[in-house]
């Protein structure tokens, strides 16, 4: 299937400050990416919608001055995470989708684990 | 999409067979039954999908009810790396995003 690579895998950094993850589709193109966060023994939730050459969609909840979308590229969606506090400390993963012959299928990056200090 | 209810936790040996079990009885007629898996601290693995008939391919089997308003993945021999949270997701096939529910904990025992 096809790939779906996430970096970094894990990231520490000091409370105040801003943290980029990057998205990147290895073998084909994505129009379209999500992005997921989850919490210890939670469920993934999704954050926001990005859309290549356009705004991301963000999903009810979710700050769009705090959690920046950049989907600039038709492989590549970046997530800041502006001014981390402890509490946007999670997991986060991105998703990419391909059309195939049933209709869309969803591939997921590696995840990252970020944790403010 | 169509929610979906599924066990919190499961066991099974090793070695022997993984019955995983979804209902999702307001499933609707255009809606597919997709399965995906996620290892601790990693992201989501695809399993496998349906609409309607019985699926196979080299990871797992997926039996799908006449009605349509149940499931079950089945891992044929599980083993230690299948432990992991099991997601059954009903959506439309052309859908892009997935909804996640809580899952079901697969711990294969030795």
């Amino acid at each position: 299937g096809a790939v779906v690579s996430q970096h970094p895998s894990w990231v520490i950094c000091k409370s105040g400050t801003s943290v980029k993850i990057e998205c990147r589709s290895l073998d084909f193109q994505a129009t379209t990416m999500f992005w997921y966060r989850q919490f210890p023994k939670q469920s993934l939730m999704l954050m926001a919608t990005s859309n290549e050459g356009s705004k991301a969609t963000y999903e009810q909840g979710v700050e769009k001055d705090k959690f920046l979308i950049n989907h600039a590229s038709l492989t590549l969606s970046t997530l800041t995470v502006t001014s981390a506090h402890p509490e946007d400390s999670s997991f986060y993963i991105c998703s990419a989708t391909e059309f195939i012959q049933s209709g869309t299928e969803a591939f997921f990056g590696q995840g990252t684990r970020l944790t403010v200090v | 999409d169509a929610k979906t209810t599924q066990p919190t936790s499961m066991d099974c040996a090793e070695g022997r067979a993984a019955n995983l079990p979804c209902n999702h009885s307001t499933i609707s007629g255009n809606e597919y039954v997709y399965w995906y898996r996620q290892i601790h601290s990693q992201g989501p693995q695809y399993i496998i999908h349906g609409l309607k008939n019985n699926e196979t391919n080299e990871m797992a089997s997926l039996i799908i009810t006449e009605d349509r308003k149940s499931s079950t993945l089945i891992l044929p021999h599980a083993t230690l790396r299948d432990t992991a949270v099991y997601y059954c997701i009903v959506r439309v096939g052309s859908a892009r995003q997935l909804t996640f529910g809580s899952g079901t904990q697969l711990t294969v025992l030795p």
